[in-house]
């Protein structure tokens, strides 16, 4: 089936705003990942789920981020009162789900807060 | 802490020639290695994995060679072409962790030049 998609592609908003950012992961994978590159930077862990837990919460940076997964399928990341310094574009990848299956990720959310 | 680092952010070769990314890591725990290439743009899409019982893979092109006692990891490409210009991410897993986590680099700009 279809890749990993994520909406919106691209996110402008104004500092303080809270934004969603919507990940579609491949039908049946498991494993699903959020990770954040700023610029110039590498790939930061954010957060994984396994179905719809998350075990690894580590990543997140600050309380001001969350992300739900519902169904096994969709996942949120919820970034909350954002600041400038968040501004990244942010990848979400799936997995069939065990540790040695690749990740195929998404494109990203290019989001840059003013 | 930067456990997976790639030291080195950029690279030029001629197109023909060889491509040597390197990737150190410093938890001896991880077993498991992968490589990522990223086009901008776009996520990153699975290059080549290795796991901690070998000490080479290839695939075509591509070989990943592991030297577990100096806790590095090379992508070697020959030859290398104009395509193979992206940024190179290296990622290390603890598969015994119980965790799906991959901790990744912060990337090697390679340019091949034409």
């Amino acid at each position: 089936g279809a890749g990993v998609s994520q909406s919106p592609s691209n996110k402008v908003t104004e500092k303080g705003k809270d934004v969603e950012l919507r990940c579609d992961p491949i039908s049946g994978h498991t494993a699903l990942y959020w990770y954040r590159q700023r610029l110039g930077q590498g790939l930061e862990f954010l957060i994984y789920f396994q179905g719809n837990s998350a075990p690894d919460k580590s990543g997140l940076p600050s309380d001001r981020f969350s992300a739900e997964r519902t169904g096994e399928s969709v996942s949120t990341l919820t970034i909350q009162r954002t600041q400038q310094e968040d501004s990244a574009v942010y990848l979400c990848a799936s997995s069939p789900g065990t540790a040695q299956e690749t990740q195929y990720f998404g494109p990203g959310t290019r989001l840059l807060v003013l | 802490d930067q456990q997976v680092k790639q030291n080195s952010p950029s690279l030029s070769v001629q197109e023909g020639r060889i491509s040597i990314l390197n990737c150190d890591y410093t938890n001896s725990m991880f077993d498991y290695f992968l490589w990522y290439k990223k086009y901008p743009a776009e996520g990153p899409t699975f290059l080549i994995s290795i796991s901690s019982i070998k000490d080479k893979n290839e695939d075509g092109r591509f070989t990943v060679f592991l030297n577990k006692s100096a806790k590095h990891l090379s992508l070697h490409i020959v030859p290398s072409q104009p395509g193979d210009s992206a940024v190179y991410f290296c990622a290390a897993m603890d598969l015994g962790s119980g965790t799906y986590k991959y901790i990744f680099g912060t990337g090697t700009r390679l340019k091949v030049l034409a």
